[in-house]
Parts: C-alpha cells; sequence; structure tokens
C-alpha cells in the first residue's frame, strides 16, 4: 500500500495548457509539501501545508496553486504552463514540520514535460 | 542562511570498495543534517540523521556519516559500495522548523 501517491506519474502538454497534479498520503501525517526537481537534479521547496493551512509559499509563480481539500490530499494546479515548468514535481508528507525531524516521505514523482 | 555543498557531482566506485560523499555545510547556528537517496525514478528516502546527539549517525543499508564542527563537514560512508547503493545522494540541512535545503546532489556509480 503506497504511502505517497501522486497521479499522474507522467504528463505531457503543449504550452499554454492548464494540468492538475494529485497527491494522497496514507501516512495519517499533518504536514504536506510539493518539491519541484530541475533536469540537474536540484530539489527545491515551493508549497507546504500544515492541517491544510498554507504555511511555506516560496518564490513561485501565482500560475502555480495548491489546493489542500483535506490533510490527507495535496493537489498541485499549474495554468498556462511555460516550458520552464518542465521538471519533477515530487509530493512528500512529515509527521512533523520538517525542519524538527527532516524525515519526509516522498511520492515517487510527477515528471512534466511541456512542449 | 543555511545552505550545504556537495563536493563532487559523480563519484565512481568499485563494489567491495569504500564509499565516501562528501558534504559541508554552513549555518549560523547547530544544524540538523541529513542525507537522503534517491534511486532512478524513485522518491527520495531518509538515510540518515543528525540531531545534536552522537556524532556519528548510523543509517540504513550500512551507511553512516560523521558530524565534525570544526570543519563544518557531514560526510556520507559506506565500508563496502554493493550495486544496489547506485543512486543520487543528497546532503540536506534544516533551516528553521519549517524548511530543508537540499545540497545539489551527488551521483553514485558502482561497478562490478
Amino acid at each position: 500500500d503506497t504511502a505517497v501517491s501522486q497521479t499522474p506519474k507522467y504528463l505531457v502538454t503543449q504550452m499554454g495548457n492548464d494540468k492538475s497534479i494529485k497527491c494522497e498520503q496514507n501516512l495519517g501525517h499533518d504536514t504536506m509539501y510539493w518539491y519541484k526537481q530541475d533536469s540537474k537534479k536540484f530539489l527545491k521547496i515551493m508549497f507546504s501545508y500544515n492541517n491544510k493551512e498554507l504555511i511555506i509559499n516560496e518564490t513561485v509563480p501565482n500560475r502555480f496553486s495548491p489546493k489542500s481539500p483535506d490533510k490527507a490530499h495535496l493537489n498541485l494546479h499549474i495554468n498556462s504552463l511555460e516550458l520552464g515548468d518542465s521538471a519533477v514535481y515530487f509530493c512528500a508528507s512529515s509527521q512533523l514540520l520538517a525542519g524538527l525531524s527532516g524525515e519526509l516521505f516522498f511520492g515517487e514523482g510527477s515528471r512534466l514535460t511541456v512542449l | 542562511a543555511q545552505s550545504v555543498t556537495q563536493l563532487d557531482s559523480h563519484v565512481s566506485v568499485s563494489e567491495g570498495t569504500p564509499v565516501l560523499l562528501r558534504c559541508n555545510y554552513s549555518s549560523s547556528y547547530s544544524p540538523s543534517l541529513f542525507w537522503y537517496v534517491q534511486h532512478p525514478n524513485k522518491g527520495l528516502q531518509l538515510l540518515l540523521k543528525y540531531t545534536s546527539a552522537a556524532t556519528l549517525v548510523k543509517g540504513i543499508n550500512g551507511f553512516e556519516a560523521e558530524f565534525k564542527k570544526s570543519e563544518t563537514s557531514f560526510h556520507l560512508t559506506k565500508p563496502s559500495a554493493h550495486m544496489s547503493d547506485a543512486a543520487e545522494y543528497f546532503c540536506v540541512v534544516s533551516a528553521g522548523f519549517q524548511k530543508l535545503v537540499f545540497g545539489t546532489g551527488t551521483r553514485l556509480l558502482v561497478s562490478p
């Protein structure tokens, strides 16, 4: 039974389109995250939610909008996709805030390719 | 600001030989440090963590890391590499309660 699951795993789309990536965790964790990993494997935090409340919003374009309907789900919607949005997006969760325990549980990633 | 520098982008070893992946940190206070591993097409997994207890930290799969304040280092080691260790390894530092800052990664290649 997958702890953190993301769908879709692969997404290929045209510039200007809108797309969503869904994430669900069955670990009972209070905090969820979205990370972006670029082509050089650099991993950067985008958003973090704790009990459905946004607690981290890094300098991410407004075209990216996270939504947390409940604490087990954190979805990412991207409007007007650009070439530079091509990356692997990882969802993660943790019981404690990341800086306290350092233990994040990651999904397997969603590879977005914008043509 | 907290940051980590991984000194090697690639490390190649032969199976059965020791592994050393180097990481230096910068922190304005006593840091919490972590190593994560990412196998191909998979998510990241925590290998081990240092949170100001013992300076030598043991993790999963035979890996360990030593926190050296005088050298601001947190290098990852393993006595004997296995083919299954081939992966990307990330050194990570906590930046406050809410955030982790990831290094740029070191790809470990293991040859037979």
